[in-house]
């Protein structure tokens, strides 16, 4: 178990609206899946923590109230970008551990363009 | 946390070996070093894990010295498809559910 997807890949929204990002492990379930962000030239940076059935842990300086995370089953977490601006633009990318290999696995990542 | 420290960058000639070291001086006895890669607008591939053993599996060898400070990833005949970002990570324990931190890892770059 290994694959883990996202939808959407891309997405180009207004100033002001909220953007959903999902984020699904399609071969294994993960209690814990992880959101990353990633701005052009630089490396991976940790979001926050998602753990199924429980609230999620945001990494310092991350806005909870503006990075809404659930992680509602065990092979689905979501993000959403609520009232979206330009800065928020980025590569967002979520993983999922999956506990029987010990390993975290990757989504292929979602652009977001905010106007 | 560990850090790791690894070069920015290195080139190698294709269908030869890439040995990508990785420095991690601070890591504690139950801490995993764990290897992945990033090719341009993909998210992270994982590569290989260990703790204390060296580890091989299909894509690469890890290559882990006797006192855990340091790790060499060994791609055994590099291809094109190899050029990517190569993250070298030290994760914390598992009781924080696997979480990994990324450095700026190194940027190989695989020529014909």
């Amino acid at each position: 178990g290994a694959v883990v997807s996202q939808h959407p890949s891309r997405v180009i929204c207004k100033s002001g609206t909220s953007v959903k990002i999902e984020c699904r492990s399609l071969d294994f379930q993960a209690t814990t899946m992880f959101w990353y962000r990633q701005f052009p030239k630089q490396s991976l940076m940790l979001m926050a923590t998602s753990n199924e059935g429980s609230k999620a842990t945001y990494e310092q300086g991350v806005e909870k109230d503006k990075f809404l995370i659930n992680h509602a089953s065990l092979t689905l977490s979501t993000l959403t970008v609520t009232s979206a601006h330009p800065e928020d633009s980025s590569f967002y990318i979520c993983s999922a551990f999956n506990g029987y290999t010990d390993t975290q696995y990757f989504g292929p990542g979602t652009r977001l363009t905010v106007l | 946390d560990a850090k790791t420290t690894q070069p920015t960058s290195m080139d190698c000639a294709e269908g030869r070996a890439a040995n990508l070291p990785c420095n991690h001086s601070t890591i504690s006895g139950n801490e995993y070093v764990y290897w992945y890669r990033q090719i341009h607008s993909q998210g992270p591939q994982y590569i290989i894990h260990g703790l204390k053993n060296n580890e091989t599996n299909e894509m690469a060898s890890l290559i882990i010295t006797e006192d855990r400070k340091s790790s060499t990833l060994i791609l055994p005949h590099a291809t094109l498809r190899d050029t990517a970002v190569y993250y070298c990570i030290v994760r914390v324990d598992q009781n924080q559910g696997g979480k990994l931190i990324f450095g700026q890892g190194t940027e190989l770059s695989v020529k014909p």
